[in-house]
């Protein structure tokens, strides 16, 4: 059974701070990661992406992959209120079809 | 990113009638389409996969007779909802992957069924 384990939250962060999002997972083959968020009655949205161990950035989030410990991260700097929802982890495996997604960690952030 | 569509974004209809949903990927092709249920606050649910022009994989649990996925093209799948019951009353999400690159899977905004 592939695993993938979040802390549910809620995180709560005040406004301007970083927002650390975790994430492991069970599958040690699995080769493609994924950041979405959700809001509150939406479908999730993808924001990062991420592949090899290191680190991704993209505008104020940051993906960090570490396969050795099954361990992969998103960091969001500068928080802002519009960045209050859930996050979503996904992981695929190789040659798998789809992804398997965590509970999802809820963030606020506080103004 | 890759855009996904869904039509209707809410439907409600009567207890034992039927709903189409469209999900189409619309500035890609979409060679894998997969289409999820969530409940209020609770995580999505894969309900099953499919490739264009074959049938699609039903999820254990999940009755292909009850939810009936087409996938005729690259940038097309429904979901029917056949005889809707209340218990069928969920949010629906369609995702769409294309061939190439790393196979990044993106999800259309959704559709809202209340059957009452």
């Amino acid at each position: 059974q592939k695993e993938v384990e979040q802390n549910s939250g809620p995180l709560s962060v005040p406004e301007g701070a970083i927002a650390s999002l975790n994430c492991t997972y069970s599958d040690r083959v699995s080769q493609s990661f994924f950041w979405y968020r959700q809001y509150s009655g939406k479908s999730p949205e993808l924001i990062m992406s991420i592949y090899s161990n290191g680190d991704k950035e993209d505008g104020r989030f940051t993906a960090q992959l570490n396969k050795a410990s099954q361990y992969v991260s998103l960091l969001i700097r500068d928080s802002q209120p519009s960045d209050s929802a859930t996050y979503l982890c996904a992981v695929r495996g190789p040659g798998a079809n789809n992804l398997f997604f965590g509970t999802g960690t809820r963030l606020t952030v506080i103004p | 990113g890759a855009v996904v569509s869904q039509h209707p974004s809410r439907v409600i209809c009567k207890s034992g009638t039927s709903v189409k949903i469209e999900c189409r990927s619309l500035d890609f092709q979409a060679t894998t389409m997969f289409w999820y249920r969530q409940f209020p606050k609770k995580s999505l649910m894969l309900m099953a996969t499919s490739n264009e022009g074959s049938k699609a994989t039903y999820e254990q649990g999940v009755e292909k007779d009850k939810f009936l996925i087409n996938h005729a093209s690259l940038t097309l799948s429904t979901l029917t909802v056949t005889s809707a019951h209340p218990e069928d009353s969920s949010f629906y999400i369609c995702s769409a992957r294309g061939a190439s690159g790393y196979y990044e899977q993106y999800f259309g905004p959704g559709t809202r069924l209340t059957v009452t």
